[in-house]
């Protein structure tokens, strides 16, 4: 146990369907990043928090998905009208800044789009 | 970031060294290696990073060439829960620190 908690564990939804998931990361870092690892990949980056800015997302993070963190403690991903694409892991991490490159990751959430 | 190259798939004995090899020749000066392991339905775990000079903590160690285009991560007595997928990522510090992760090294440690 990193101290990185993510809920739910496992969301099996429809395709068409709004899914949410949440990320609380270790109280004291200030860094949270969100990552998605399809099956035999490395993970991806989708984007980070310093505190509650978002200060970068990547490309692939599409129009449907949006990610927030309102005090710079937990965050959420919202996925928007769900695709059988967007079946994956879906990570979260933190770390403090200044040490960024070691970053505690969550179990993460698993999403299966039928 | 550096683009770094892993060989799919090693196997290594229970207590032996395994030796686990990257390349990443297209490294720049101020780009760190850092070094990340996948146990099966887990999270990633930091292990190890370098620059230039090699690296000990009390996971593994961590040798890079001296024109830093490869390094090798060792975990000197490899366990069966050592039994993962070692990811090799070169980086900057000072930015977002984001991770580019490839498809890594699928570590197989045998009894």
């Amino acid at each position: 146990d990193t101290g990185v908690s993510q809920d739910p564990r496992h969301k099996i939804t429809k395709r068409g369907q709004n899914v949410t998931f949440r990320c609380d990361p270790i109280s004291e870092h200030n860094r949270l990043y969100w990552y998605r690892q399809t099956l035999g990949q490395g993970p991806e980056f989708l984007t980070y928090f310093q505190n509650e800015a978002q200060l970068e997302k990547s490309r692939l993070l599409s129009d449907r998905f949006s990610a927030e963190r309102p005090k710079g403690s937990f965050s959420t991903l919202e996925i928007q009208r769900t695709e059988q694409g967007d079946s994956a892991m879906y990570l979260c991490a933190s770390s403090p800044t200044g040490i960024s490159y070691e970053q505690y990751f969550g179990p993460g959430t698993r999403l299966t789009v039928t | 970031d550096a683009k770094t190259t892993q060989p799919p798939s090693m196997d290594c004995a229970e207590g032996r060294a395994a030796n686990l090899p990257c390349n990443h020749s297209t490294i720049s000066g101020n780009e760190y290696v850092y070094w990340y392991r996948q146990i099966h339905s887990q999270g990633p775990q930091y292990i190890i990073h370098g620059l230039k000079n090699n690296e000990t903590n009390e996971m593994a160690s961590l040798i890079i060439t001296e024109d830093r285009k490869s390094s090798t991560l060792i975990l000197p007595h490899a366990t069966l829960r050592d039994t993962a997928v070692y990811y090799c990522i070169g980086g900057t510090q000072g930015g977002s620190e984001k991770l580019v992760f490839g498809k890594g090294t699928k570590l197989t440690v045998n009894p």
